[in-house]
């Protein structure tokens, strides 16, 4: 029951700017819209979270459409190390509310 | 802060035999999850807690699974009796409020 849709795969050149979109067209005014991604055989990690505006960091930048519709994860310079899948991921931020359900994610393979 | 430890980190168990999983929060965290993974049906919530209460245990598949968390730095998730369709590898997670979730390596299990 994942309130998102992303593509299932994408590559990307090593060095180039890796985009992964995400469609949240049922997201409530009150949902975050969270970024994590698994590397292969860990537990899922933290990237990056927004509501409204652009958001950005050490890992990458999170960029969402005015009517939160839709988001894209953009990491600016893809690595070898980057190869994971990424989940996309809304939220409410409540106290008794604060289930975090992953769908199936995106498989990033970037490529020297 | 060591992160959030689990073990053990694989397990091997007959069908029929009780198994219990054990995860060590991040010192101050006040929200605890638990997830199981499999190639079939991806990242799935079990169940979390707040201030060691369970919140929300809808995620869990039936009655042969239990959870507990009888203290801030300690829960389990007990099944039993375990059956071959139980093996996945299962994470734990813990989060500041509600905020982004931290994960552990995970548990391999398989029950033959």
């Amino acid at each position: 029951d994942a309130k998102t849709t992303q593509p299932p795969s994408m590559d990307c050149a090593e060095g180039r700017a890796a985009n992964l979109p995400c469609n949240h067209s049922t997201i409530s005014g009150n949902e975050y819209v969270y970024w994590y991604r698994q590397i292969h055989s860990q537990g899922p990690q933290y990237i990056i979270h927004g509501l409204k505006n652009n958001e950005t960091n050490e890992m990458a930048s999170l960029i969402i459409t005015e009517d939160r519709k839709s988001s894209t994860l953009i990491l600016p310079h893809a690595t070898l190390r980057d190869t994971a899948v990424y989940y996309c991921i809304v939220r409410v931020r409540s106290l008794n509310n604060n289930d975090m359900r992953f769908g199936a994610g995106t498989r990033l393979t970037v490529k020297p | 802060d060591a992160g959030v430890i689990q073990s053990p980190r694989h397990e091997v168990t007959e069908m029929g035999q009780e198994v219990t999983l054990r995860c060590k929060p991040i010192s101050g965290h006040d929200y605890l999850f638990w997830y199981r993974q499999t190639m079939m049906r991806g990242l799935e919530l079990l169940i979390y807690f707040n201030n060691n209460v369970p919140i929300d245990d809808s995620g869990m598949p039936e009655d042969r699974f239990s959870a507990k968390m009888p203290n801030a730095s300690f829960s389990t998730l007990k099944i039993q009796p375990s059956e071959p369709r139980d093996s996945a590898v299962y994470f734990c997670a813990s989060s500041l409020r509600p905020a982004e979730a931290f994960f552990g390596q995970g548990t391999r299990l398989t029950v033959v």
